[in-house]
């Protein structure tokens, strides 16, 4: 089945800085991969998304990269604030069934003000 | 904004009791998911329910869990008899279809077996 590891598990930054989480994922099948962000005592919720005939997609101070070749993919906050301060998921799935998604482990990032 | 709603927010039960954990997935939505969260790991996927039935499953999912649509609106995760290790939040999602990818969670269920 598909593996998701992603790193770094703490990531703290100042306010201001970018912040980049990576993720790597084993099965070439897999071609739908989203980023959630889970704020304390809620569910994840979708922030962006990325599928394998893209190679980057942007969304404001948002951006995802997507390298099939490596199998690995990166999210990546510009201009952080506080309020990004989060648990962010990486996950991989085949979007002929989005919905079964392996996830990452999650990174837990703070933004320092 | 629609959403997944869920409930109960926390349940605390006995090892070897019934649990039912309840969602309402959003009204136009097709899909549904449940997922398991133990504390401070990852977010793992339970089951997948469309059309009446499940499409699909993982290795989690064993005949201590079942889910049922029983009416129009409420989607629920029953765990028949519950173990420790049970202990965990419970996600409810729900997507429009299949292959459009994005999930809608709802906030969880936090279910603690004694």
């Amino acid at each position: 089945g598909e593996n998701v590891e992603q790193h770094p598990s703490t990531l703290s930054v100042q306010e201001g800085d970018s912040a980049v989480i990576k993720c790597t994922y084993s099965d070439s099948a897999s071609n739908y991969f989203p980023w959630y962000k889970q704020e304390l005592g809620k569910g994840p919720q979708l922030i962006i998304d990325i599928r394998s005939n893209v190679g980057e997609k942007k969304d404001q101070r948002i951006a995802v990269t997507l390298n099939k070749t490596a199998k690995h993919f990166s999210l990546h906050i510009t201009e952080t604030q506080p309020e990004d301060s989060a648990v962010y998921f990486c996950a991989a799935s085949k979007d002929t069934n989005a919905g079964k998604s392996t996830f990452g482990d999650g990174t837990t990032l703070t933004v320092k003000p | 904004e629609p959403e997944v709603t869920q409930t109960p927010s926390h349940q605390v039960t006995q090892m070897g009791q019934e649990v039912i954990l309840r969602c309402v997935p959003i009204s136009n939505h097709l899909y549904f998911y449940w997922y398991r969260q133990i504390l401070g790991q990852k977010v793992e996927f339970l089951v997948s329910f469309y059309n009446n039935e499940i499409s699909e499953k993982s290795e989690i999912f064993d005949d201590q869990f079942s889910v049922e649509r029983p009416d129009g609106s409420n989607f629920t995760l029953k765990i028949r008899s519950t173990k420790l290790e049970d202990s965990a939040m419970y996600f409810c999602a729900s997507s429009r279809a299949a292959n459009t990818g994005e999930l809608f969670f709802g906030e969880g269920s936090r279910l603690t077996v004694l």
